[in-house]
Order: C-alpha cells, then sequence, then structure tokens
C-alpha cells in the first residue's frame, strides 16, 4: 500500500524558515518523480514544486521560487522541502504528492499545517 | 501559464442525480487532465487521470470526458459519500495548474 507521510509543520513568524519531510512506503519510491501541493484555509489547491525521480530536474511555482528548495533522498525514501523566508500567505496545509510517468499526482499523504504568523 | 476555470461553483443535489462538472484550460493540453475529489479535512483522491481513465479502485459512476480545452466529470448517481469538492488539473506543461474547485452538497 502507498504511504505518504508528511511531518515538519507548525508555527514560525515571518521571515522564518521550515523544513517539512515526506515519508513514503510501499512503493520503489527511487522510481518516481514527487510533488508539494498546498492548500490556504478555505482555498483551494497549489501545485508549488516537482522534482524527478533522480532530482536532476526541478519545477518551482514562481510564488516560492527563490525561497523554497525541493529535494529528497532516494536511499532514506524521503522527499523535503526547505521553506525560507516564510511569509503569511504561505500558510497552508503541505501536501506531498507521488507523480506518476507523466507527473501528475496520482496518490497523496494526509498533510502538515505550516502556520506563519507573528 | 495555463489557467483552469470551472463550472459552477458550487452546486445542491439529491441522492440518485446525475451531477455534471465542466472543466476549462485556457489553451489545449491534449488529454492530460485529472480530477481529484476532497472531503472536508481530508487530502484530495485521484478519481480520473488522462482526462477519462478511471484511477483504480474508483467506482464506476464516475467518469471523465472531453480533450483540448474542454472537459467534463460527471457523476451517473450521486451517493452521500460523493458530497465533497472537485478539483480539475492540467499536467500538460507546469506549473501544473488546479481548478478553482466545485462543491457539491446536498440539496
Amino acid at each position: 500500500e502507498v504511504q505518504l507521510v508528511e511531518s515538519g509543520g507548525g508555527l514560525v513568524q515571518p521571515g522564518g524558515s521550515l523544513r517539512l519531510s515526506c515519508a513514503a512506503s510501499g512503493f520503489t519510491f527511487s522510481s518516481y518523480s514527487m510533488n508539494w501541493v498546498r492548500q490556504a484555509p478555505g482555498k483551494g489547491l497549489e501545485w508549488i514544486s516537482y522534482i524527478s525521480s533522480s532530482s536532476s530536474t526541478i519545477y518551482n511555482a514562481d510564488s516560492v521560487k527563490g525561497r523554497f528548495t525541493i529535494s529528497r533522498d532516494n536511499a532514506k525514501n524521503s522527499l523535503y522541502l526547505q521553506m525560507n523566508s516564510l511569509r503569511d500567505e504561505d500558510t497552508a496545509v503541505y501536501y506531498c504528492t507521488r507523480g506518476s510517468t507523466t507527473g501528475r499526482s496520482d496518490y497523496w499523504g494526509q498533510g502538515t499545517l505550516v502556520t506563519v504568523s507573528s | 501559464d495555463i489557467q483552469m476555470t470551472q463550472s459552477p461553483s458550487s452546486l445542491s443535489a439529491s441522492v440518485g442525480d446525475r451531477v455534471t462538472i465542466t472543466c476549462r484550460a485556457s489553451q489545449g493540453i491534449g488529454n492530460y487532465l485529472a480530477w481529484f475529489q476532497q472531503k472536508p479535512g481530508k487530502a484530495p483522491k485521484s478519481l480520473i487521470y488522462a482526462a477519462s481513465s478511471l484511477q483504480s479502485g474508483v467506482p464506476s459512476k464516475f467518469s471523465g470526458s472531453g480533450s483540448g480545452t474542454d472537459f467534463t466529470l460527471t457523476i451517473s448517481s450521486l451517493q452521500p459519500e460523493d458530497f465533497a469538492t472537485y478539483y480539475c488539473q492540467q499536467y500538460n506543461s507546469y506549473p501544473f495548474t488546479f481548478g478553482p474547485g466545485t462543491k457539491v452538497d446536498i440539496k
């Protein structure tokens, strides 16, 4: 069974940093691309970052470019999102998703809440 | 970036109703269109990919159609567990954009 478990969310002040993790199991992690998708409270879904299976290709949404860094450790079956220079508008539930061969999100984690507030 | 729109933004329906949701892309995306269902407080769940292919384990009451710029999600006979918000997403090119969602609630 595919499982994705996010962790690392919490309360952080504007301008601060946070690192999210996603532990993957139930599939060959090193064979799949991965994504981060977020959802602000009461709002819709926003794709923010993609990483290929070998980490050779990365895409980021303009809203996080230069502030967020996606990475992975295939030996640890883990995906990460380093978030710097956080803003109020980054407050959201952050989901990690597995990418299919076409990149679409086929499985989702349960999400981790990040709150940016002073 | 490709913009995605959905209509209606919300609808009220009764158990047993046939429901259709429309998604439109601002430019052609072939069939690179997925549909997701999200219930309150839960993660989204994949329903349809490649515009009309059913994700494994999803009941056949869900169906998708369309290509290019216009797509539809149909629920053939609405059941209590289907009341949720539905999102479309294009995955033709990055950034992979979502539609704003359609909330389906009980009439």
